[in-house]
């Protein structure tokens, strides 16, 4: 079974912290993703990868940054927390066989409080 | 960009009815429209999928239905079971193939 693990499921910063938020697959995949989950908003995308050292901006990507030095793991950073960052992020991984029309396997989430 | 409703928000149903949710998308170039189960505490998975060169896909309980010229796709789970209850994600790929999720819908199923 495909795993994805994340390095906390909760996470309690400060404003103005930088924050690091890890994420680990362990089936060789090409693609990963984070997202961010809000309440009536859905699961919305900030940056992905397609590959090693390779990111594109999602949808929301302003005040985060992402790193994928290895294949199988992928970072989300954000550089100066604010308040409204606190949310559930996910990441998620895909073969990459399809383009964007593959599976994604999700991790189990971070639930991150900004004070 | 590519904008993805989903309706209802929640959804109550008697162990044993139908549950569907439906989803519209407004990009006429997406082709792919998979529905993800997010239970408590954990991360979504996948539990089916359509391409756009099929109209309707099913498994064991569960179907999808696509409609194409209307742009709207739905979610049919039948014989519904406790173990149904949880958050249901519509999602649809946009012009450059990310995925655009829908807001999703919470199904709770009473004994």
């Amino acid at each position: 079974d495909v795993k994805v693990t994340q390095s906390s499921r909760y996470l309690v910063k400060r404003t103005g912290e930088k924050v690091f938020l890890e994420c680990v697959q362990d089936m060789d995949h090409e693609n990963m993703f984070w997202y961010r989950q809000d309440p009536g908003l859905g699961l919305r995308l900030i940056y992905f990868s397609y590959d090693v050292k390779m990111k594109e901006k999602g949808d929301i990507p302003e005040g985060y940054s992402v790193s994928r030095e290895k294949k199988e793991r992928f970072s989300l950073i954000l550089e100066s927390a604010s308040t409204n960052q606190t949310s559930m992020y996910l990441c998620a991984s895909s073969p990459g066989v399809a383009g964007g029309s593959d599976e994604q396997f999700f991790g189990p989430g971070t639930r991150l409080t900004v004070l | 960009g590519e904008n993805v409703e989903q309706h209802p928000s929640t959804l109550s149903v008697q162990e044993g009815d139908s549950a569907v949710i439906k989803c519209t998308y407004s990009d006429s170039a997406s082709n792919y429209f998979p529905w993800y189960k997010q239970e408590l505490g954990k991360g979504p998975q996948l539990i089916i999928d359509i391409r756009s060169n099929v109209g309707e896909k099913k498994d064991q309980r569960i179907a999808v239905t696509l409609n194409k010229t209307a742009k709207h796709f739905s979610l049919h789970i039948t014989e519904t079971q406790p173990e149904d209850s949880a958050v249901y994600f519509c999602a649809a790929t946009d012009s450059w193939g990310k995925l655009q999720f829908g807001a999703g819908t919470q199904v709770v199923v009473t004994p």
